[in-house]
């Protein structure tokens, strides 16, 4: 399967902590994307970084991308209540296919 | 309403039924994607279309048929549900410059009885 994982499977953390969370792909890449996930809901796409690209800031978030170690990690800072979600990373093989990974549930408690 | 959605939201069926799913997204996209999630497997694309008449298959095609007649609409229809088509189902469509993102539809909760 080309199927990417992330790890941790689940995270708790406090508010105004960070969380990170990374994920591991299998084949070569032309970007890798995360997105978030909230409970009973579709999921939102939050960033894409290129594969010749290595870091990637948006608002509180920072994706990192080593092409070498075939990983991602996505950090979130200054975590709120409201970043309770499932976390994926997807990367893309190609023009049309875009591979999931697992997903990270993130519980951020008040 | 501008956007992606889907129909219906929650559908119970018996084994051997025929399922329609449906999707309609208001961007003109070319690209509309159907994955299915459960639990310990992610999300796992079934079929795709890169413009209208034109589909793909996914990973996990199997049981599962598409038709893309009209840019907006990409109906996903199970021809004779079985009970491990039980799953959530997301229709997503993307703009047609790659690499995008996409945009998912709030999805379909199917349950095969």
């Amino acid at each position: 399967s080309q199927q990417g994982e992330e790890d941790p499977q689940a995270l708790s953390i406090q508010e105004g902590e960070n969380a990170t969370m990374n994920c591991s792909y299998k084949t070569s890449i032309n970007n890798l994307q995360w997105y978030r996930q909230n409970s009973g809901r579709g999921l939102v796409h939050l960033i894409l970084i290129r594969s010749n690209e290595r870091e990637k800031h948006s608002g509180r978030l920072r994706v990192t991308l080593d092409t070498s170690k075939k990983s991602s990690s996505l950090l979130i800072t200054a975590s709120r209540a409201a970043d309770t979600a499932s976390y994926f990373c997807a990367h893309g093989v190609n023009t049309d296919k875009l591979i999931f990974g697992t997903g990270t549930r993130l519980q951020v408690f008040p | 309403d501008a956007g992606i959605t889907q129909s219906p939201r929650y559908k119970i069926t018996e084994t051997g039924r025929q399922v329609t799913l449906m999707c309609h997204q208001t961007w003109s996209h070319s690209y509309m994607f159907w994955y299915r999630q459960d639990l310990g497997h992610g999300l796992r694309l079934i079929y795709y279309s890169a413009a209208a008449d034109i589909t793909d298959k996914g990973e996990v095609p199997d049981g599962y048929v598409v038709s893309r007649s009209k840019t907006e609409n990409f109906p996903l229809t199970l021809e004779s549900a079985t009970r491990s088509q039980t799953s959530v189902y997301f229709c997503a469509s993307s703009e047609s410059t790659s690499p995008g993102g996409r945009f998912f539809g709030p999805g379909t909760r199917l349950t095969v009885l």
